[in-house]
């Protein structure tokens, strides 16, 4: 049982290329979360999933997209990276959404876009 | 929109000693959850102890206790005899009941325990 684990761990990309990041749960759970974390800030949600072929926004979506074909796979898009994108994304996944239900965390990834 | 506050960028605490650790929330909701995570140097973000809004008696899990005080919108991190390994990053969060499990996070406190 592998839990959330989230590829590359590293990477560095140059302004206007594109990458994709990679989020996979072994829990088979239904919820799945994208969160970007800056210097000297909390976590903030980009999108979110509730279910397979399901997405939606969080708090701050602009410049990314995201698609959850399979349920164990959450996949987070950068078609033109920016500068501003700048920082360490972390997965989550849960089964569910109420207070028993604990949001398990991948390693994070960090990226440097120059 | 709710919004998460830690006033204490930084804190640190001798080993063995006890320490607390501020969060306060603003919020018009009256079903929430409230989250503290650690996350140490490696990075991974660890549940350390949940409370439920509705519930008056405080959570504790081990060595971690909160104080939740509903009305004042507070909900201080106490960590007992604490040890070398809780060095880290603590965040508090914030969930509103019935939504689809979106956190909102505070700054965080860096906790440093010295021997």
């Amino acid at each position: 049982n592998a839990g959330v684990t989230q590829t590359p761990k590293f990477r560095v990309l140059k302004t206007g290329q594109s990458m994709t990041l990679l989020c996979a749960q072994d829990m088979n759970h239904e919820y799945m979360y994208w969160y970007r974390q800056d210097p000297g800030m909390g976590l903030r949600l980009i999108h979110y999933s509730v279910g397979e072929g399901t997405t939606a926004k969080g708090e701050v979506p602009d410049g990314y997209n995201v698609s959850r074909l399979k349920k164990q796979n959450f996949l987070l898009g950068l078609e033109s990276a920016a500068p501003s994108q700048t920082s360490v994304y972390f997965c989550a996944s849960s089964y569910g959404t109420t207070f028993d239900n604990e949001q398990f965390f991948g390693p994070g990834t960090r990226l440097t876009v120059l | 929109a709710q919004t998460v506050t830690q006033s204490q960028p930084e804190m640190s605490v001798q080993e063995a000693e006890t320490v607390t650790l501020s969060c306060t929330y603003d919020t018009s909701e009256n079903n929430y959850y409230l989250f503290w995570y650690k996350q140490p140097p490696s990075r991974q973000m660890i549940l350390v102890i949940r409370q439920e809004a509705y519930k008056q008696q405080n959570a504790t899990e081990n060595r971690f206790s909160v104080n939740f005080q509903k009305a004042a919108k507070s909900f201080s991190l106490k960590i007992s005899d604490s040890q070398l390994g809780d060095t880290a990053m603590y965040f508090c969060a914030f969930m509103k009941g019935g939504s689809q499990g979106n956190l909102i996070f505070g700054k965080g406190t860096k906790l440093s325990v010295k021997p």
